[in-house]
Formats: C-alpha cells, structure tokens, sequence
C-alpha cells in the first residue's frame, strides 16, 4: 500500500512557526487534496485542514497548510502548549480506491 | 450540533464476533457516507472501507474483506461494524467517521468522527 511520509516528530518552543510535512514519492501530491488531522493521544481525531488549505470552522488561523509537488506542509504558527499531539496527513487516491494516511508527526512544545 | 457515539469497549477471545455501534445525531443521516477506520496500539489510521447511506451499499478497502461487514439501521441513524473470527492483530481502537462531502468542498473529508471503541483480543 501507498503511504504518505511524515516525519516521526517534530518540536517547537511556545510562540515559534514549526512545519509538519507530508510526502509522497510514488506521485505528485499536488494532483490531492490533502486533508490534515490532529489526534490528542487517546481522543478521537480531529478534522484540522480540507481540500489541501482550507480550515473548518473553530480551527484557529494559526492553522496553515500547502503543498507543491510531492509534498504538502502543515503549519503551525505561535505555537502553543495546547499544540501538542500528532498530527496526521491524509488523501483519496482514486487510482487506489483507498485513503492513504500520513504515519504521524509527534509534536512536543518544550 | 453532529455526534457520532459509538458502543464501548470490548474484550473478546481469538475467533469470536464483535459488532460495534455508530448512533449518529444531529444531521440528515442519508446525506453524509459513513466510513469506518482503525487504529492499531501505537499506530496510524487504516481505513477500512464506507457505506452508502441511501442504499447500504458498503465498500471495503483492501485488506478488510471477508470478515469484515459494514452496516446500517437508518430507521435509528446507526451504522454497524461487524468483525467475525477474530485475531489478537484486531485488537485496536475502530472509529466511525462522517465523510463532510458537502462541508469540504465536494472533497471528501472526515468532519466529524465517533469517540473510538477499543477492540481488544485476548484469550
């Protein structure tokens, strides 16, 4: 199965701008839309990013997202304590006929 | 406001069944495909496949064919996962979630998603 390569972990110090990112080798990830979640270890996901840069409603601005090539990017901006969690990247593949998840970023705020 | 509950945690032995529920609330039941994910001890999400809404058609992913059923009870806005012959590699937490279609864009996104059910096999 395809997957999509996340970092393991990732860290920052409260206020700073860290960048999650996600890619994939075996195709261009810009031809997805890429959909982001942040999972607070046992809790259920959460819904962060849609359609590649889009925010649902309640997820603060500090929230961003992108993506060029085969990879995409999560950003973080002040960043703060209540950040941490993983965070988890995800597509449709239409050729797979599957969704095909990201392994995880753990994000810790020293 | 949306809420997915599912039914709580089980302990099952090697090759028995587990079904587990998904009572959604809050929203048009049959306008929103319900799928099902996994998620090992320690792991990432698998998805594990969807089911129609309006016609109970569900569709498996690849590696969750077999023994694995997704179903519905639209009269009580439940949906139903199903595993039989259980192995201790089953042992995870199985979410529902809401594919919010039509709140992402017409692309497909899980907007909202039930609290997890541990599934835990051991004998």
């Amino acid at each position: 199965q395809s997957v999509l390569t996340q970092a393991p972990s990732a860290s920052g110090t409260p206020g700073q701008r860290v960048t999650i990112s996600c890619s994939r080798s075996s195709s261009n990830i810009g031809s997805y839309s890429v959909t982001w979640y942040r999972q607070v270890p046992g809790t259920a996901p959460k819904l962060l990013i849609y359609n590649s840069n889009q925010r649902p409603s309640g997820v603060p601005d500090r929230f961003s997202a992108s993506k060029s090539g085969t990879s995409a990017s999560l950003a973080i901006s002040g960043l703060q304590s209540e950040d941490e969690a993983d965070y988890f990247c995800a597509i449709w593949d239409d050729s797979l006929n599957d969704w095909v998840f990201g392994g995880g970023t753990k994000l810790t705020v020293l | 406001q949306v809420q997915l509950v599912q039914s709580g945690s089980e302990l099952k032995e090697p090759g028995a069944s587990v079904k587990v529920s998904c009572k959604t609330s809050g929203y048009t039941f049959r306008g929103f495909a319900l799928n099902w994910l996994r998620q090992a001890p320690g792991q990432g999400l698998e998805w594990m496949g969807w089911i129609n809404p309006n016609t109970g058609n569900p569709t498996y992913a690849q590696g969750f064919t077999g023994r694995f059923v997704l179903s519905l009870d639209t009269s009580v806005s439940t949906a139903y996962l199903q595993i039989s012959s259980l192995k201790a590699e089953d042992t995870a937490v199985y979410y529902c979630t809401r594919d919010g279609y039509t709140s992402c864009s017409s692309t497909s996104c899980f907007d909202h998603w039930g609290q997890g059910t541990l599934i835990t096999v051991s004998s």
